[in-house]
């Protein structure tokens, strides 16, 4: 079975600032998905960003970018330019590409906290 | 934009009842999914739902819970015979007809047993 772990149950930023959250991941699979999730006070969850394994590329969007090191089975997330708003339980998550449920597995999350 | 809706936001139940929680998916999607997450522990898949039948069940999903979609809209879990472990928040999901598709998670409901 595949774990997801989250090693800092919280961090914190200032405003304006760079922070990176660390993920970790076990699976004997080569072939998957994973994903980050952002969760709010108002705690729906919204995908915040998502990599395929057998992509090179890290994955970028916006002011969030990923670090994935396939082989140490790593998957960080980079906030830059921190805004008040990230503020949010942020969960790393991982699905198998031949899991025909789809299903996700979470991490613990990480608390971020932005400081203005 | 399309989201996903719970009903309701909070439930309190005595343990032994059954309760139902309701989600309505986003309209063109065939995928279904629920997870709970009980305070302070990680969000833990419970099921998914294709075609009008589980794809895939959690060990935590037994004879105590089901799934529904009774009408073209909602997808509803069902537990027969609620116990105080079964407090938790309960959200669902959905995702387009692609298994890489983004799943879109609803608010949830906060289950609570007394």
């Amino acid at each position: 079975a595949q774990t997801v772990t989250q090693s800092q149950p919280e961090m914190s930023v200032q405003e304006a600032e760079t922070v990176t959250l660390s993920c970790t991941y076990d699976t004997s699979e080569s072939d998957y998905y994973l994903f980050w999730y952002k969760q709010p006070p108002s705690r729906q969850m919204i995908l915040v960003i998502r990599q395929e394994a057998y992509k090179q590329q890290n994955a970028t969007e916006n002011r969030f970018s990923v670090n994935f090191q396939k082989a140490a089975k790593s998957f960080s997330l980079k906030i830059s330019d921190s805004q008040l708003g990230d503020a949010a339980m942020y969960f790393c998550a991982y699905r198998s590409s031949r899991d025909a449920g789809n299903m996700l597995t979470f991490g613990g999350g990480t608390r971020l906290m932005v400081k203005p | 934009e399309p989201e996903v809706t719970q009903t309701p936001s909070h439930q309190v139940t005595q343990m032994g009842q059954e309760v139902i929680l309701r989600c309505v998916p986003i309209s063109n999607h065939l995928y279904f999914y629920w997870y709970r997450q009980i305070l302070g522990q990680k969000v833990e898949f419970l099921v998914s739902f294709y075609n009008n039948e589980i794809s895939e069940k959690s060990e935590i999903f037994d004879d105590q819970f089901s799934v529904e979609r009774p009408d073209g809209s909602n997808f509803t879990l069902k537990i027969r015979s609620t116990k105080l472990e079964d407090s938790a928040m309960y959200f669902c999901a959905s995702s387009a007809a692609s298994a890489y598709n983004e799943q879109f998670f609803g608010p949830g409901t906060r289950l609570t047993v007394l």
